[in-house]
């Protein structure tokens, strides 16, 4: 059973960080690329990040380019999200996903259950 | 950057046939591929269809998915309504810059 599992959500003030983890098993995590997907409350679904499956290369939302980074770690089947300059907008559920991509299609999709993170001072 | 357009609900009557549609903005929506998404409320989403009509395990063959490349649009239909349907449905596809989510279609089934 493929199991997705978020961590690292909480409550920051605005400009601070946060660095989420996601925990991959059930699946050749290092053959497929990943993502970030966001969910602001009683919104609907937003990509924010990807990474291709070596880490080489990695595209973002333009809400949070320079902001963001998107990581991996294969031999521990982790993937991450560093956020900084967090503000208010980014308030939202951060969902680990594999979902099919341009580089990698084909194959069924999987999401975590989400972590919250809620930037208010 | 391209968008996929999804109407906001649709309802529809236990047992009865419903059908979610997805607009691509530009370009061809044939050239790269449909992912469904469902999301049932208070739950992360799950992926319900993959490369525009395929079906992860698990999920029933009650869900189906198709493109129409006349009208550059994919369409998820689900046959013999349940109330466990009831849910947010979200269409995905992408392109090399970007990975685009429609904005979700709400199924109410009474």
């Amino acid at each position: 059973e493929v199991q997705l599992v978020e961590s690292g959500g909480g409550l920051v003030q605005p400009g601070g960080s946060l660095r989420l983890s996601c925990a991959a098993s059930g699946l050749t995590f290092s053959s497929y690329w990943m993502h970030w997907v966001r969910q602001a409350p009683g919104k609907g679904l937003v990509w924010v990040s990807r990474i291709n499956s070596d880490g080489s290369s990695t595209t973002y939302a333009d809400s949070v380019k320079g902001r963001f980074t998107i990581s991996r770690d294969n031999a521990k089947n982790t993937l991450y999200l560093q956020m900084n300059s967090l503000r208010a907008e980014d308030t939202a559920v951060y969902y680990c996903a594999r979902i099919d991509d341009y580089g990698d299609f084909g194959h069924p999709g999987y999401w975590g259950q989400g972590t919250l993170v809620t930037v208010s001072s | 950057n391209f968008m996929l357009t999804q109407p906001h609900s649709v309802s529809e009557s236990p047992g009865k046939t419903v059908t979610i549609s997805c607009t691509g903005s530009s370009g061809s929506i044939a050239s790269t591929s449909v992912q469904w998404h469902q999301q049932r409320p208070g739950s992360a989403p799950t992926n319900v269809i993959y490369e525009d009509n395929q079906r992860p395990s698990g999920v029933p063959d009650r869900f189906s998915g198709s493109i129409d490349s006349s009208s550059n649009a994919a369409s998820l239909t689900i046959s013999g309504l349940r109330t466990e349907d009831e849910a947010d449905y979200y269409c995905q596809s992408y392109d090399s810059n970007n990975v685009v989510f429609g904005g979700g279609t709400k199924l109410t089934v009474l």
